[in-house]
């Protein structure tokens, strides 16, 4: 159990266009989720912490007009990154936090590359 | 200064050997991740633990609370545990989120 999904695995568009990148909790509900972000040889990034119902929670730094959370429902957030440049291009994970479950559980989706030209 | 550091940062072993991995952090985090990530680039957790010992298979991780540090340890190594191992600590105050170690890229040799 505890698999979180990530949809597209992969995106390549043109610069100036917009991606949204979904996160689902499959075999479970998810209070939380977490948007990481990943350069080249670098550890994973906070960007956002996206509670259902509520507006998600963006780290220092990150455009939260840029980046768009939307966290609708108990099994599904999505990250919109807007007006999409090529310095946006990066790996982008989220994991997910088991309504219920010890807090310091995350569960990790595969990651969605974005490749902005 | 990171709350949570590690080391190696590189390493490179020949199959078979016995290897550990660290990671120290600071006061603040009352729970340690261990993920590992492959070249591919999902992550997958191997353990979390906040106290003593956890062993799944050939991987070992152990925590020391009153010396804010872990290990993971993986015996009789093979190629097909190269890849990043990420140590992330749980921050139980303010935000409630996951702090990363750099991580320590691992490398097997056949």
């Amino acid at each position: 159990g505890a698999v979180v999904s990530q949809h597209p695995s992969w995106v390549i568009c043109k610069s100036g266009t917009s991606v949204k990148i979904e996160c689902r909790s499959l075999d479970f509900q998810a209070t939380t989720m977490f948007w990481y972000r990943q350069f080249p040889k670098q550890s994973l990034m906070l960007m956002a912490t996206s509670n259902e119902g509520s507006k998600a929670t963006y780290e220092q730094g990150v455009e939260k007009d840029k980046f768009l959370i939307n966290h609708a429902s108990l099994t599904l957030s999505t990250l919109t990154v807007t007006s999409a440049h090529p310095e946006d291009s990066s790996f982008y994970i989220c994991s997910a936090r088991k309504a219920g479950g010890p807090s310091g559980t995350q569960y990790f989706g595969p990651g969605t590359r974005l490749l902005v030209l | 200064k990171n709350e949570v550091e590690q080391s190696p940062q590189n390493l490179t072993a020949q199959e078979g050997e016995f290897i550990t991995i660290n990671c120290s952090y600071s006061v603040g985090i009352s729970a340690l991740h261990w993920l590992q990530q492959h070249p591919g680039g999902g992550i997958v957790s191997l353990f979390m633990l906040s106290s003593g010992k956890k062993k799944h298979g050939r991987l070992i991780a152990t925590i020391n609370i009153q010396e804010k540090h872990s290990s993971l340890h993986i015996t009789a190594s093979h190629p097909r545990d190269s890849a990043v191992y990420i140590c992330a600590g749980f921050l139980i105050q303010g935000a409630q989120k996951l702090v990363f170690g750099q991580g320590t890229r691992l490398t097997i040799n056949p």
